[in-house]
């Protein structure tokens, strides 16, 4: 199975910063990653597909990047519906596997 | 407007079955998942269809216990768990293509 690990697993940031979260596999996945926020006792919200093209709704505050091995999120001027925890996933090949989550949590 | 909603979960004990379902409306039919929550913890996807159900993916775990199959006729996704143990307790969601997502259905396997 294609193992998806995040880095950092959590941060602190403050309202108005801007994060990055990383998401490495461990073989080579092509763009064939999405990103996924979940906020506390909500279901997870797909952000992204292809590691860059933005779902309808989703502000261009979220910036995904990265092919091949290593993907980024990046999302700028945080506010605090951003506060949540974030998933990437990978459609290469079957199973789907999600990495372990990074949550971003109010400085 | 895309609506998933989750239905079935309940409380089971160790060894029972469950069957969950998910009614579907807003769009045609397409590829469909299922992903769970175990409490406190991360995402893992369980299996998905295709439009006519001739397609089925399992992840090892689940594989010969979980069941996917879906209804077009009645615009509804299932999901027959069998053998439960422990482990399977958690939320489970379904999803169209992993796009958008239910709300989720809580499913616990306790004596």
């Amino acid at each position: 199975d294609i193992q998806l690990t995040q880095s950092p697993s959590s941060l602190s940031a403050s309202v108005g910063d801007s994060v990055t979260i990383t998401c490495r596999a461990n073989q080579v996945i092509s763009d064939s990653l999405s990103w996924f926020q979940q906020r506390p006792g909500k279901a997870p919200k797909s952000l992204m597909y292809g590691a860059s093209k933005l779902h309808s709704g989703v502000p261009s505050k979220f910036k995904g990047s990265g092919s091949g091995t290593v993907f980024t999120l990046t999302i700028s001027n945080l506010q605090p519906e951003d506060f949540a925890t974030y998933f990437c996933l990978q459609y290469y090949r079957y199973p789907r596997t999600f990495g372990q989550g990074t949550k971003v949590e109010i400085k | 407007e895309v609506q998933l909603v989750e239905s079935g979960g309940a409380l089971v004990q160790p060894g029972g079955s469950l069957r969950l379902s998910c009614a579907t409306s807003g769009f045609s039919p397409d590829w469909m998942d299922w992903v769970r929550q175990a409490p406190g913890k991360g995402l893992e996807w369980l299996a998905n269809i295709n439009v006519d159900g001739s397609e089925k993916y399992y992840v090892d775990s689940v594989r010969g216990r979980f069941t996917i199959s879906r209804d077009n006729a009645k615009n509804s996704l299932y999901l027959q768990m069998d053998s439960l143990g422990a482990e399977d307790t958690a939320v489970y969601y379904c999803s169209k293509r992993l796009d958008f997502w239910g709300q989720g259905t809580l499913v616990t396997v306790s004596s």
